[in-house]
């Protein structure tokens, strides 16, 4: 069975890191891009960051970009999102989702974020 | 960025009946490679989002066949032939020609 299992959602700090897991399985992780996307509580979705195969082509969107790293270990079939500098507005789901087509197939069940005080 | 606008927000439907969702982007979808990489997701309440259509019109494999995607350019929908109760939940669109990919605000599907 083809499955993305997310970990590591905390609640943290303004200003402090988190570093998030998924973990992969049913699939050649190593075939695909990865990406993570959030979503804000009662919120819609956006598309945090995605990363290629070998890990060397990332992009992320501009309200992370400079705080969050995403990468991945293929001999562990894993991906991470280390994220730093957080905020009240980094607090979401996030879910790592694999990317084919353009767009993600399968989904994890998320992790959730919160940054408060 | 591209901005993905759904209409209706909100569309409570009778069981049976049909149901359409539009989207709409604020710049074509074209990629240079010819294809255009518009998605629609389900969200069921309290689930993770799920495909249902990828690149304007293709349907995933298990998506029943009354769900259906069409468009072109900037201008999309997604129809239900016949809303079913599992059909309840929010629908998004998403681009992906563009980064950042872009989603709409979601469209709330509920039963009358």
């Amino acid at each position: 069975e083809v499955q993305l299992v997310e970990s590591g959602g905390d609640l943290v700090q303004p200003g402090g890191s988190l570093r998030l897991s998924c973990a992969a399985s049913g699939f050649p992780f190593n075939f695909y891009w990865m990406s993570w996307v959030r979503q804000a509580p009662g919120k819609g979705l956006e598309w945090v960051a995605i990363l290629n195969q070998d890990g060397n082509e990332k992009k992320y969107v501009d309200s992370v970009r400079g705080r969050f790293t995403i990468s991945r270990d293929n001999a562990k079939s894993s991906l991470y999102l280390q994220m730093n500098s957080l905020t009240a507005e980094d607090t979401a789901v996030y879910y790592c989702a694999r990317d084919i087509q353009r767009t993600g197939d399968v989904w994890g069940q998320g992790t959730m974020v919160t940054v408060s005080s | 960025d591209v901005m993905m606008t759904q209409s209706p927000l909100s569309l409570p439907v009778t069981l049976g009946q049909p149901a359409s969702i539009s989207c709409r982007s604020s710049q074509s979808l074209v990629e240079r490679d010819g294809n255009t990489y518009l998605s629609w997701f389900q969200q069921r309440p309290g689930q993770s989002p799920r495909r249902l259509i990828y690149e304007v019109s293709n349907r995933d494999s298990g998506v029943p066949d009354r769900f259906s995607g069409s468009g072109s350019g900037t201008d999309f929908t997604l129809k239900i032939s016949r809303v079913e109760a599992e059909d309840v939940g929010i629908y998004y669109c998403m681009q992906a020609t563009h980064w950042p990919r872009t989603f709409g605000q979601g469209t709330k599907v509920e039963i009358k």
